[in-house]
């Protein structure tokens, strides 16, 4: 089955900076990966998600790099905030065949962003 | 549009216990996922229902049961809870219409200890 690894697991950047998390993946199949930001004591929140068939996208301040031949993604912050502190998750997806979308998550980013 | 709820917030049960948590989503969402949250593993999907009346296992399904009557509703039950069963436990509801069932949305989770 897909396996999710991503990197580093706590990132601390100055207000102003850039913060990158980066994921790699096995199943070649897959063809989704959405990032979510989790707050303290809240559900995680979908940011940003890529597909297959794009290898950039970019929203204000985040954007997500896919690389389909390495099989690894990456999440970009611009221009940090005090606010960007919070937990990161990137997953992969493979739609199942009534089109459910199984969410393999990585293991999470902490990050904090130091005024 | 209270989005996705879940209840109990916070549940300690004793080994052997039984119990059920509930999911319920205002947003007319045909996907209801469950997953649990352990730390430093990230979010694994346990079962998860692509419509009323249907459901299919996840990644880590032993231990669990799900049940889908009505559409607005996705319950996980423990039958018999074990100590490795302690967990934040977050559901999540998406759309079946193609272009819009990718982005899943997250509840506030429940806290579930086992003693």
């Amino acid at each position: 089955g897909e396996n999710v690894e991503q990197h580093p697991s706590t990132l601390s950047v100055q207000e102003g900076d850039s913060a990158v998390i980066k994921c790699t993946y096995s199943d070649s199949a897959s063809n989704y990966f959405p990032w979510y930001k989790q707050e303290l004591g809240k559900g995680p929140q979908l940011i940003i998600d890529i597909r297959s068939n794009v290898g950039e996208k970019k929203d204000q301040r985040i954007a997500v790099t896919l690389n389909k031949t390495a099989k690894h993604f990456s999440l970009h912050i611009t221009e940090t905030q005090p606010e960007d502190s919070a937990v990161y998750f990137c997953a992969a997806s493979i739609r199942d065949i009534q089109g459910a979308q199984k969410l393999v998550f990585g293991q999470g980013t902490r990050l904090t962003i130091n005024p | 549009n209270a989005g996705v709820t879940q209840t109990p917030k916070f549940r300690v049960l004793k080994t052997g216990q039984s119990m059920t948590l509930l999911c319920a989503q205002d947003m007319n969402h045909e996907y209801m996922y469950w997953y649990r949250q352990d730390p430093g593993m990230g979010l694994r999907l346990i079962h998860y229902s692509v419509g009323e009346g249907t459901t299919a296992k996840g990644e880590v399904p032993d231990g669990y049961n799900v049940s889908r009557l009505k559409k607005q509703n996705f319950l996980l039950g423990l039958e018999s809870a074990a100590p490795s069963q302690t967990s934040v436990y977050f559901c999540a509801s998406s759309y079946s219409i193609a272009g819009e069932r990718d982005t899943q949305y997250f509840g506030p989770g429940t806290r579930l200890t086992v003693l």
